[in-house]
C-alpha cells in the first residue's frame, strides 16, 4: 500500500518471546493505529498514537505495547508471546480533517503472526 | 463506545446481480461511516465513505445508505463482477483521528459465475 509498510509479513515465534512488528509511513501523517483481525471478530483496535511519544490504549491492549519515537515509524511489541496472539496484525494510518472526521485512513498489508 | 454489528457475515450471488451489506451502529456521536474492502492477503482499501450530513453517495456502481435516526447504513454493489469477491468490512467513528474506528466483523461476499 502506497506509503505505508508494515515488516516482517510473515512471523513464527515461540511461546514467551518477545516480538516486535514495524510499521513504518511516508505520508507524514498525525495518526497511526495497530489493528488485529481474527476470524468471527473483525478489526480491533489495539493501540494507537496521536503523535511522536503520544499513545494510548484500544479495545484489546492487554500484553501489548507501542512505541512512537519518530514520526514515521510505530512499533507494536508482544512482551511475551502466547498462543492467543497469534492473528493478523494490520497498521493504519490517518490524518483529521478536524470536526468534520477522517480522511487519509489507510491500511498496510498485515503481518501474519504465529505464536506456537 | 461505539458498537458496529454487521450483517450477513457471508453473502453469495450471481453475477450480474446486486449485493447489499446492512451495518448498524450505537453511538449517535458517530459522523463517519466508511467502508473496506479486503481482498486475500491484502490490507484493507477504503471503497467509498459517508458522513453525517449526507443521506446517500454513489460511486459507479457503489452506493453507501445512512439513515441516522435508525443509525444504520448499508453498502450497496450493483451488476457485481468477479473482482468484487472480498471481505467487506463496514466502521463508524466521531471524527478525530485519535477515535480511530469502530469495525464490524466483515462480510464475506461471494459472486457465483
Amino acid at each position: 500500500d502506497a506509503g505505508i509498510t508494515q515488516s516482517p509479513r510473515h512471523k513464527v515465534t515461540e511461546t514467551g518471546t518477545p516480538v516486535t512488528l514495524r510499521c513504518h509511513q511516508t505520508e507524514n501523517h498525525r495518526y497511526m493505529y495497530w489493528y488485529r483481525q481474527d476470524p468471527g471478530h473483525g478489526l480491533r483496535l489495539i493501540h494507537y498514537s496521536y503523535g511522536v511519544k503520544d499513545t494510548d490504549k484500544g479495545e484489546v491492549s492487554d500484553g501489548y505495547s507501542v512505541s512512537r519515537s519518530k514520526t514515521e515509524d510505530f512499533l507494536l511489541t508482544l512482551e511475551s508471546a502466547t498462543s492467543s496472539q497469534t492473528s493478523v496484525y494490520f497498521c493504519a494510518i490517518s490524518e483529521s480533517s478536524g470536526p468534520g472526521g477522517l480522511y487519509g485512513y489507510t491500511f498496510g498489508s498485515g503481518t501474519r503472526l504465529t505464536v506456537v | 463506545g461505539e458498537n458496529v454489528e454487521q450483517h450477513p457475515s457471508t453473502l453469495s450471488v450471481q453475477e450480474g446481480d446486486s449485493a447489499v451489506i446492512k451495518c448498524t451502529y450505537s453511538d449517535s456521536a458517530s459522523n463517519y461511516f466508511p467502508w473496506y474492502k479486503q481482498e486475500l492477503g491484502k490490507g484493507s482499501q477504503l471503497i467509498i465513505d459517508i458522513r453525517s450530513n449526507v443521506g446517500e453517495k454513489k460511486d459507479q456502481r457503489i452506493a453507501v445508505t445512512l439513515n441516522k435516526t435508525a443509525k444504520h447504513f448499508s453498502l450497496h454493489i450493483t451488476e457485481t463482477q468477479p473482482e468484487d469477491s472480498a471481505v467487506y468490512f463496514c466502521a463508524a467513528s466521531r471524527g478525530g483521528g485519535a477515535d480511530g474506528l469502530t469495525f464490524g466483523k466483515g462480510t464475506h461476499l461471494i459472486i457465483q459465475p
